[in-house]
């Protein structure tokens, strides 16, 4: 079964700094892996995805992730956060079928940006 | 990117009664939606995963008479919670795919359910 750890449920950044957070899945074969941004009381927005080819992927609002096969990784990274980009962060992996199945997401990170 | 909108943003209702929560894709044809359910700061717990013109398939431990959910058109699926208590206040949230290996979800804004 797959499985997506994110390891930090909170960082804390100071504007202006850079970000990484950290996402692990588990499955059996090449996934497809995801990251979503929530804003509080609001549904997910997707910031990026790999499906295949270039292992390092760019999304909006700056964002990029790279896959990492050999650590099982896709971790996402913005060189210089922003205030409005405090949100809960998701990481989601999704499988070679139909397309009929649900998203595994994981248990999400929050982000507080410090002025 | 594919449109998901959901309705009811937010409703309060009387411990007993039914509410029903609408999700609709608007801008195209969704194959499958899946229903989730997120309590205060945590992830999104799968509910049911419904497919056009079947009986949703619901996960394990969500009781399928009390989450009743439709899915009549290819652009609409509802789910209604049945006899609502206190308990069921959450935050709904639906997502549709289009179908297709790994394609990626889109999620309408969600509901924010309380029950009083």
């Amino acid at each position: 079964a797959q499985s997506v750890t994110q390891p930090d449920i909170h960082i804390t950044v100071s504007e202006g700094a850079s970000l990484e957070l950290r996402c692990n899945y588990s499955y059996g074969a090449t996934p497809y892996l995801f990251w979503y941004v929530q804003s509080p009381g609001q549904g997910l927005q997707l910031l990026l995805k790999y499906f295949s080819g270039d292992t390092l992927v760019q999304g909006i609002k700056g964002f990029e992730a790279e896959f990492k096969r050999s650590q099982s990784s896709f971790n996402l990274r913005k060189p210089s956060v922003h205030w409005s980009d405090a949100a809960e962060y998701f990481c989601a992996v999704g499988d070679m079928d139909t397309g009929r199945r649900a998203l595994t997401f994981g248990s999400g990170t929050r982000l507080q940006v410090q002025p | 990117g594919a449109v998901v909108s959901q309705h009811p943003s937010w409703v309060i209702c009387k411990s007993g009664t039914s509410v029903k929560i609408e999700c609709r894709s608007l801008d195209f044809q969704a194959t499958t939606m899946f229903w989730y359910r997120q309590f205060p700061k945590q992830s999104l717990m799968l509910m049911a995963t419904s497919n056009e013109g079947s009986k949703a398939t619901y996960e394990q431990g969500v009781e399928k008479d009390k989450f009743l959910i439709n899915h009549a058109s290819l652009t609409l699926s509802t789910l209604t919670v049945t006899s609502a208590h206190p308990e069921d206040s959450s935050f709904y949230i639906c997502s549709a795919k289009l179908g297709g290996p790994g394609t990626e979800a889109f999620f309408g804004q969600g509901t924010r359910l309380t029950v009083v």
